[in-house]
C-alpha cells in the first residue's frame, strides 16, 4: 500500500523557536495533504488542508501565521510551527490521498511528537 | 460531513469476536464509511472501507445495512495486539472531493488474556 513518511519523528525545541515538519508521499503523488494535531487521550483534530501549488486552507481556530504550510511538490508538504510555545506541544500527523490511482483510501504518516520547553 | 457516534470503550478477551457499531444517521449519498486503527504515538492505520452491504478483507469485515445509517466493524478472534483506538469515519471520498476525514472520539478496545 501507499506510504506516507514524516520527519522528524520527535523534536524538542525551546520556546520561541520555529520547527519544520516534513510530510512525504513515498510511492504516489498527493495533490492534497492534510495536517492533524492530536493531544494526549484525544482524537485527531484537523488543522489544515494543503493543496499542491496553492495556499493551504485552515480550519477555524487554527492560526495560519503560526502554522505555516507549504506544499511545493506532489510528494512533499511541510508544516512550520513558528515561535513555538509549550502549548504547541502535541502529536502532529499528516495524511494524503492517492487520487491518481482512483482509490479512496487516505494514508497517514507515523506522526511527529513536538515538545516545546 | 456526517457525524458519527460510537461507544467510547469496549473490553474483550483474546480469541473472541469483537463487533464495534457506529451510527451515522446523516450519511450522504456520496459518503463512504472508513475505519481506522490507531496505536499510541502512531498515525492511524486503514482497516477497511465500504459503501454498502458487506466488505471483508484479511483483517476485518464491515457490515452496512441497506439504509447505511450505521455500520459494524467486526474483528474476528482478537489478540492482545488488537488493543487500540478504532475510529469510524464517514466522508465523500470521490475523486472530485479533496475532503479531509474528520475524526470523532473513537472506541478504545482493550483486549485481555
Amino acid at each position: 500500500g501507499a506510504v506516507v513518511s514524516q520527519h522528524p519523528s520527535r523534536v524538542i525545541c525551546k520556546s520561541g523557536t520555529s520547527v519544520k515538519i516534513e510530510c512525504r508521499s513515498l510511492d504516489f503523488q498527493a495533490t492534497t495533504m492534510f495536517w492533524y494535531r492530536q493531544f494526549p487521550k484525544q482524537s485527531l483534530m484537523l488543522m489544515a488542508t494543503s493543496n499542491e501549488g496553492s495556499k493551504a486552507t485552515y480550519e477555524q481556530g487554527v492560526e495560519k501565521d503560526k502554522f505555516l504550510i507549504n506544499h511545493a511538490s506532489l510528494t512533499l508538504s511541510t508544516l512550520t510551527v513558528t515561535s513555538a510555545h509549550p502549548e504547541d506541544s502535541s502529536f502532529y500527523i499528516c495524511s494524503a490521498r492517492d487520487r491518481t490511482s482512483g482509490g479512496y483510501e487516505q494514508y497517514f504518516g507515523p506522526g511527529t511528537r513536538l515538545t516545546v520547553t | 460531513l456526517a457525524k458519527t457516534t460510537q461507544p467510547i470503550s469496549m473490553d474483550s478477551y483474546e480469541g473472541q469476536e469483537v463487533n464495534i457499531t457506529c451510527s451515522h444517521n446523516n450519511i450522504a449519498t456520496n459518503d463512504y464509511i472508513t475505519w481506522y486503527q490507531q496505536f499510541p504515538s502512531q498515525g492511524p492505520r486503514f482497516i477497511i472501507q465500504g459503501y454498502k452491504t458487506k466488505v471483508t478483507n484479511e483483517v476485518a469485515s464491515l457490515f452496512i445495512p441497506a439504509d447505511r445509517k450505521s455500520s459494524t466493524l467486526s474483528l474476528p478472534r482478537v489478540s492482545l495486539s488488537d488493543t487500540a483506538v478504532y475510529y469510524c469515519l464517514v466522508g465523500d471520498m470521490s475523486d472530485q472531493a479533496g475532503t479531509a476525514l474528520i475524526f470523532g472520539k473513537g472506541t478504545t478496545l482493550s483486549v485481555s488474556s
